[in-house]
């Protein structure tokens, strides 16, 4: 298993550009979720979801939008790119059945906005 | 009032020491605890899970929940080098908006 991959791992946008952060498990995990991590800081939720077509939001959405139309796939999309928006995101995916709960980290997208 | 808060340390201990770290929180619905791990320039990696209060141990880890103290704990005993990096606590009232603390980095000299 690959486990949770994620692309690009760096990337410097420009203010007022859009992009798009790929997130790909290969665990057939129904919970997914996209954080942030300023420095120095926990991370911070921004979307998720419970299965594919299905997302919420966290708890710092906005200038954000994710879609799920597979189990597999959970894009988050940044619109209009801010300063405020350089930081780290990480994606993840879980596992839960009964008092056991797995959960796996990507390795991060580096993004810079200037 | 942040709604988790923990020191950030930087917290150095010898090589075989406990290590004590925690996290107090002000929402009283909080049900789900969790520790991380992280190393440098890496993602976070899920270390203990807890539901509700009580106490649970996984090898050298230790994991306590205090609901009345609002107040959660890890103890890692007989610390090694490779345990050297940075922990975050969270928790939540439904197992998936979690709330983050900052993080208390940990060094451990050989």
């Amino acid at each position: 298993n690959a486990g949770v991959t994620q692309t690009p791992k760096f990337r410097i946008l420009k203010i007022g550009q859009s992009m798009t952060l790929q997130c790909t498990q290969d665990m057939n995990h129904n919970y997914m979720y996209w954080y942030r991590q300023d420095p120095g800081m926990g991370l911070k939720l921004i979307y998720y979801s419970v299965g594919a077509g299905i997302t919420d939001k966290g708890e710092v959405p906005n200038g954000y939008n994710v879609s799920r139309s597979t189990t597999e796939d959970f894009p988050l999309r940044l619109e209009l790119a801010a300063p405020s928006q350089t930081s780290v995101y990480f994606c993840a995916s879980s596992y839960s059945r009964g008092a056991t709960i797995k959960q796996y980290f990507g390795p991060g997208t580096r993004l810079t906005v200037t | 009032q942040k709604e988790v808060e923990q020191d950030p340390g930087p917290l150095s201990v010898p090589e075989g020491a406990i290590v004590s770290l925690n996290c107090t929180y002000s929402n009283s619905a909080f049900q789900y605890f969790m520790w991380y791990r992280q190393y440098s320039r890496k993602g976070p990696e899920l270390l203990m899970y807890t539901y509700s209060s009580g106490n649970k141990e996984d090898g050298r880890f230790t994991a306590q929940v205090d609901k009345s103290s609002k107040y959660i704990s890890l103890f890692i005993r007989d610390s090694q080098p490779s345990d050297s990096a940075t922990y975050l606590c969270a928790m939540s009232a439904d197992n998936n908006d979690m709330r983050f603390g900052a993080g208390t980095r940990l060094t451990v000299k050989p």
